[in-house]
């Protein structure tokens, strides 16, 4: 079946604009993340949608950094007033149920900020 | 904070077992052993994961040791396909995985 899709897979913008970036995970998965990966470096957790829950929102960097999921899909993660150090890889991940299960990497969105 | 540490970088022979290591000494008894992957320009990909025993799948076989302070990652028979960076993970069960610079495996023919 189908993977997890992201996109845009590219996006180039200004500093101080704002990107929208979206995530649609495996059919039937409950449980979405988004990460971040610098150039050279490891992932670095955002945030963690689990079902109906709160989100798990301790990995997000800053206030400008936002994510939701509707109807327990589809994530969209905003990043408002870019920054120059906000250019990296962003990954969306799914799985069927939550962390302790394999998790189902997309292709991930590189942003470059200028 | 990543729990692991792992060599930077790593050759290997194609044809050849690609042997992996990953020191561990702070895991505690619940926490899982996880290996993802990730070749250039791609999202990472589950590779296998243990607690206390030996396991194998089709892609590989991890190795922990008795006390749990080490395990080996091992690809029986590398390819060029097998060269990306390889993640060793320790995260307990229902926690988020923290991903570290992990050892670029390198194969060469």
């Amino acid at each position: 079946g189908a993977g997890v899709s992201q996109s845009p897979s590219n996006k180039v913008t200004e500093k101080g604009k704002d990107v929208e970036l979206r995530c649609d995970p495996i059919s039937g998965h409950t449980a979405l993340y988004w990460y971040r990966q610098s150039l050279g470096q490891g992932l670095e957790f955002l945030i963690y949608f689990q079902g109906n829950s709160a989100p798990d929102k301790s990995g997000l960097p800053s206030d400008r950094f936002s994510a939701e999921r509707t109807g327990g899909s589809v994530s969209t993660l905003t990043i408002q007033r870019t920054q120059q150090e906000d250019s990296a890889v962003y990954l969306c991940a799914s799985t069927l149920l939550g962390f302790q299960e394999t998790q189902y990497f997309g292709p991930g969105t590189r942003l470059l900020v200028l | 904070d990543a729990k692991t540490t792992q060599p930077t970088s790593m050759d290997c022979a194609e044809g050849r077992a690609a042997n992996l290591p990953c020191n561990h000494s702070t895991i505690s008894g619940n926490e899982y052993v996880y290996w993802y992957r990730q070749i250039h320009s791609q999202g990472p990909q589950y590779i296998i994961h243990g607690l206390k025993n030996n396991e194998t799948n089709e892609m590989a076989s991890l190795i922990i040791t008795e006390d749990r302070k080490s395990s080996t990652l091992i690809l029986p028979h590398a390819t060029l396909r097998d060269t990306a960076v390889y993640y060793c993970i320790v995260s307990g069960y229902g926690n988020k995985l923290v991903f570290g610079a992990g050892t670029i495996l390198r194969v060469k023919s």
